[in-house]
Parts: structure tokens; C-alpha cells; sequence
């Protein structure tokens, strides 16, 4: 059974920088083709892919908050850490941690979220 | 980034409805479209990758369909427990990219 389980501050001030760890059971991240990374969604509003990283240690960034985000992973304690400098209001919001690996059909690899963690409220308040 | 185009924001529907959510992706993406589901409160479920295949376990009467730019997510016989936002996804390119959303109410 795949679990994943956000943890960090609920609030963090104004051009503090934010860390997220997300500590995950039932797979490994040096299976081929596994992904873990984080998306949230601020309060009413879409959701937003962030970061991901590969068992392959592929790491891959939103272009437009690629200058703020650090991701890494930690087999041995099977956890993958986000970080986000300057964080702003504007980026209150839930932080999903989320697992990712190939489907295939008709010889193509697709790669849906297909395991969430519950999500974590981060609110940026001085 | 490819821009996914959700409609309608938000139907009304009764319990035993069929309802459909289109997606409009900004350029050709194939087949390469997720659906999920989100209660509020919770985290989205996935529901169909690849444009139409069932996720394991989730209910035939959740359908996907759509090729190309255009993509729909179809539900049959409304059950109370269906009432939630979806969204759509692509997968096509980095960054992945969600729609906007669709809120089913009653």
C-alpha cells in the first residue's frame, strides 16, 4: 500500500524559506520510472505542479519558481525534501506530495499522479 | 506551458444525471490527459490517465474520451457521492499542467 505524508511549518513568515519533507511507505524511489513531487493549490484556486524527482535523480522544475525550488530525495530514509525561498503571501497554500510512475498503452509511457499525500495548509503571514 | 481549458467552472445536477466536462488543451497533446476528482478538504484521486483508460478500481461510470486538443470526461448516473470539483491534466510536457477545474454540485 503506497502512503505518502506531508510534514513542515504551517506558517512561515515573508521572505523566509520553506521546507517540506514528505515521507513516503509502499514503493521505492530507485524502482525504474518512479517519480515523487509536490503540487498545491492555493485556497479556491487551481492546482500547480512545483517540482518533481526521478529514481534516475532526473529532477525537474516549474520555468516560473525554478530560481526559488530545491528538491531532493533520501532513499534511505525514503523521504523527498522541497525547499522554497522567499516565500510571499501569494504563495499560501496546500502542498501536495505526490507519486508518479509509467502507465503504458499503445506503447507509450504515461505518467499520471496517481498517489497523494492528505496535503499540508502553509500560510505566508508576517 | 500548455494551457488546459476547462468548462463549465461549475453545473448543477441531480442525483441519477449524466454529466460532461470538456478540456481544451492549447496545442496537440495526443492522448496525454489525466482526470482526478477532489472532495473538499481531500486530495485529488485520479480517475482516467491516457485520455480514456479507468484508473484500477474506480467506477464504469466515470469515462474519458477526447485525442488531440480536445477532451471530455463523462459521468454516468449521478450517485450523491459524485459531487466534487474535477480537474484535468496534462502530462504531454514539462510542466504538467492542471485546468482550472470543474465543481459538480446538486
Amino acid at each position: 500500500q503506497i502512503t505518502l505524508k506531508e510534514s513542515g511549518p504551517t506558517v512561515v513568515k515573508p521572505t523566509q524559506t520553506l521546507t517540506l519533507t514528505c515521507t513516503f511507505s509502499g514503493f521505492s524511489l530507485i524502482s525504474s520510472g518512479v517519480g515523487v513531487g509536490w503540487i498545491r493549490q492555493p485556497p479556491g484556486k487551481a492546482l500547480e505542479w512545483l517540482a518533481f524527482i526521478y529514481w534516475d535523480d532526473d529532477e525537474r522544475y516549474s520555468p516560473s519558481l525554478k530560481s526559488r525550488l530545491t528538491i531532493t530525495k533520501d532513499t534511505s530514509k525514503d523521504q523527498v525534501v522541497l525547499t522554497m525561498t522567499n516565500m510571499d503571501p501569494v504563495d499560501t497554500a496546500t502542498y501536495f506530495c505526490v507519486h508518479s510512475r509509467p502507465y503504458h498503452s499503445d506503447g507509450n509511457g504515461y505518467y499520471p499522479f496517481d498517489y497523494w499525500g492528505q496535503g499540508t495548509l502553509v500560510t505566508v503571514s508576517s | 506551458d500548455i494551457q488546459m481549458t476547462q468548462s463549465p467552472s461549475s453545473l448543477s445536477a441531480s442525483v441519477g444525471d449524466t454529466v460532461t466536462i470538456t478540456c481544451r488543451a492549447s496545442q496537440s497533446i495526443s492522448m496525454y490527459v489525466n482526470w482526478y476528482q477532489q472532495k473538499p478538504g481531500k486530495a485529488p484521486k485520479l480517475l482516467i490517465y491516457a485520455a480514456t483508460i479507468l484508473q484500477s478500481g474506480v467506477s464504469s461510470r466515470f469515462s474519458g474520451s477526447g485525442s488531440g486538443t480536445d477532451f471530455t470526461l463523462t459521468i454516468s448516473s449521478l450517485l450523491a457521492e459524485d459531487f466534487a470539483t474535477y480537474h484535468c491534466q496534462q502530462c504531454y510536457s514539462t510542466p504538467p499542467t492542471f485546468g482550472g477545474g470543474t465543481k459538480v454540485e446538486i
